[in-house]
């Protein structure tokens, strides 16, 4: 049983170009978060899929858009990359995404923008 | 959302010591979980706790649960070397929108 995978691990962009990361959930999740992590700080969230739909949204700029697939994968485009937009980007599954169910996080994508 | 504090913010103990992080709030939170991330690692789900004065224990790790749900801790007992990384404490906002604590990072020196 596969946990989070995420694609790619690593990506080296220049700043102005546009990214996609990629995320699909444990089995049996529904659920599909994106969060940023910058260097020595905790993970802020970015927005929530479920149902194909974008249910809750961190304060992130509308640069930051995202999809979910019919069989819940989910991606992350990033437009118009900006020096601060390099971190790690975490992908985290559930399954509902009700309060207080387990999430489960993938081993992120790492994007440098120079 | 409401932000959550952790101290320390670094930890250096000797192998066989003892550590204990801090998660504070303002305000009430519903629940708490906590996290481990290695280096270059991603993080973790450790515990969830979400009564008043809950107390859970993992072998060596102990978390609590403030009587006012507004702070919590993590304590190890006899750290070992793969305790090595950043502990975080989270909420969950609303359905699963973590709120992430800056996290304390753990050094065991052998």
């Amino acid at each position: 049983d596969a946990g989070v995978t995420q694609s790619p691990t690593h990506l080296i962009k220049t700043r102005g170009q546009q990214v996609t990361l990629r995320c699909s959930p444990k089995s049996g999740h529904d659920t599909v978060s994106w969060y940023q992590q910058a260097l020595g700080q905790g993970p802020q969230f970015i927005f929530q899929y479920y149902e194909e739909e974008e249910r809750q949204r961190g304060n992130f700029p509308d640069r930051f858009s995202g999809h979910q697939f019919p069989n819940y994968s989910s991606e992350l485009n990033v437009n118009a990359l900006l020096l601060g937009d390099s971190a790690l980007y975490l992908c985290a599954s559930s399954l509902g995404g009700g309060a207080g169910t387990e999430a489960f996080f993938g081993q992120g994508t790492r994007l440098t923008v120079v | 959302g409401q932000q959550v504090m952790q101290i320390p913010q670094y930890q250096h103990v000797q192998e066989g010591e003892d550590f204990t992080t801090y998660c504070n709030s303002s305000t009430t939170l519903s629940n708490i979980q906590w996290y481990k991330q290695r280096p270059g690692g991603h993080p973790v789900f450790l515990i969830q706790l979400v009564k008043s004065g809950e107390v859970k224990k993992q072998k060596r790790l102990t978390f609590q649960f403030g009587e006012a749900k507004k702070n919590s801790s993590l304590h190890i007992t006899a750290t070992q070397t793969t305790d090595v990384g950043t502990y975080f404490c989270a909420y969950d906002n609303y359905g699963q929108n973590f709120v992430f604590g800056p996290g304390t990072r753990l050094s065991v020196l052998p």
